[in-house]
């Protein structure tokens, strides 16, 4: 149980264009959904916390109008990089809680590539 | 907000030695912590998890322990194996709502 997907696993966009990932609770209800970051050999730095219905909380030095981050249902949040730059090239994971666990359970990531 | 410092950055061992990760964090209203192995490329998978009411957790040859008074916490892998060779994070929570710190990380290589 507690699986969470990311699609697309991978994408490639050009610098300007906007992209969008989905991440999806796939057997359980997610009350709150998390987007993190990681570059090459570093940390997961985490840019937003969603909750169902409500707008998401940025972490201080992340873009809200340029991460968009939509958690429209219990089961699916949304993340859209908008006019991306090279400097967005990441591997951006989210992750999902119920209301009652401590632990986070971790979609598969989502490689983006700006050329 | 909540810091977590990880230490050391690598740490490389003997196949069958042991290995020990250090955490250290900043917010004593923390009261939970859990440890990430992350291979190349793929999801932090939960290897193990504290929380603040419990000094120490044992899971096979993994072991957590947790000093709530230093505001630290320790990994432990007993008789390393190859397949222990990736990266380690070690986090923090307030709270079941509340959104996990992650700390730096620890590539381990476990040496043939």
């Amino acid at each position: 149980g507690a699986v969470v997907s990311q699609h697309p696993s991978w994408v490639i966009c050009k610098s300007g264009t906007s992209v969008k990932i989905e991440c999806r609770s796939l057997d359980f209800q997610a009350t709150t959904m998390f987007w993190y970051r990681q570059f090459p050999k570093q940390s997961l730095m985490l840019m937003a916390t969603s909750n169902e219905g409500s707008k998401a909380t940025y972490e201080q030095g992340v873009e809200k109008d340029k991460f968009l981050i939509n958690h429209a249902s219990l089961t699916l949040s949304t993340l859209t990089v908008t006019s991306a730059h090279p400097e967005d090239s990441s591997f951006y994971i989210c992750s999902a809680r119920t209301g009652t666990s401590y632990e986070q359970y971790f979609g598969p990531g989502t490689r983006l590539t700006v050329t | 907000g909540e810091n977590v410092e990880q230490h050391p950055s690598t740490l490389s061992v003997q196949e069958g030695d042991s290995a020990v990760i250090k955490c250290t964090y900043s917010d004593s209203a923390s009261n939970y912590f859990p440890w990430y192995k992350q291979e190349l490329g793929k999801r932090p998978q939960l290897i193990i998890d504290i929380r603040s009411n419990v000094g120490e957790k044992k899971d096979q040859r993994i072991a957590v322990t947790l000093n709530k008074t230093a505001k630290h916490f320790s990994l432990h892998i007993t008789e390393t194996q190859p397949e222990d060779s990736a990266v380690y994070f070690c986090a923090a929570s307030l709270s079941r709502a509340s959104k996990i710190i992650f700390g730096s990380g620890t590539r381990l290589s476990i040496r043939p």
